[in-house]
């Protein structure tokens, strides 16, 4: 039983375009969201994080929306960089959990020049 | 800046034989974790632990075995190596204090491959 599912596996974007990556979650205990960046044979990387009771965050490019009640959110790029090509992945933290995040599949976002 | 190491980053292991990946962190941080990732797949939670001489179990422990005895260094042992454990391992540490926002911080990774 997948609780959070990435349905893009791959996804690619002209440079300067928006990129949106998607996730979505079925756990209603989840309450703090995070999207981690993986380059190849390299670890991930935290990205940017949203929680439960905010529905966005921005940081520089890398805005993430929440909505509760459609249990999705999604990670925005603008403008998308070349040096943005990696695996996403969208995870989420389980309140009361030891801290442990659930990761989705990843999504490969490829930025073409 | 370290972080999280791990050794080694790659390592072949035929059927049967026993290896330990080490990890180690240098960020003080009190939580610890071990997870693999398969080709197309998210990251599973292996075990994982709260603080030196505490840990449990995650989503995928079959297999592995841990230890922490002390804050920085949180070891995985593989006993009788199969196949299915051909993965990718990542190390990841945090710092957890109440409501906290505690981000994991990984490693580099190991690739392992049992033949």
């Amino acid at each position: 039983d997948q609780q959070v599912k990435q349905n893009s596996p791959s996804l690619s974007v002209q440079e300067g375009r928006i990129s949106i990556l998607n996730c979505d979650y079925t756990n209603s205990m989840f309450d703090y969201f995070l999207w981690y960046k993986k380059y190849p044979a390299e670890g991930p990387t935290f990205l940017i994080s949203i929680s439960s009771i905010k529905d966005k965050n921005e940081d520089g490019r890398f805005t993430v929306f929440l909505n509760k009640s459609a249990k999705h959110l999604s990670l925005h790029i603008v403008p998308s960089q070349p040096g943005d090509s990696a695996v996403y992945f969208c995870a989420a933290r389980d309140t009361g959990t030891a801290s442990k995040l659930t990761f989705g599949t990843g999504t490969r976002l490829q930025v073409t020049l | 800046n370290a972080g999280v190491t791990q050794t080694p980053k790659f390592r072949i292991l035929k059927i049967g034989q026993s290896m330990t990946l080490q990890c180690a962190q240098d960020m003080n941080h009190n939580y610890m974790y071990w997870y693999r990732q398969d080709p197309g797949m998210g990251l599973k939670l292996i075990y994982y632990s709260v603080g030196a001489g505490i840990t449990d179990k995650g989503e995928v422990p079959n297999g592995y075995n841990v230890s922490r005895s002390t804050t920085e260094d949180f070891p995985l042992r593989l006993e009788l190596a199969a196949p299915s454990q051909t993965s990718v391992y990542f190390c990841a540490s945090s710092y957890v204090a109440g409501v906290a926002k505690n981000i994991q911080y990984f490693g580099a990774g190991t690739r392992l491959s049992v033949l």
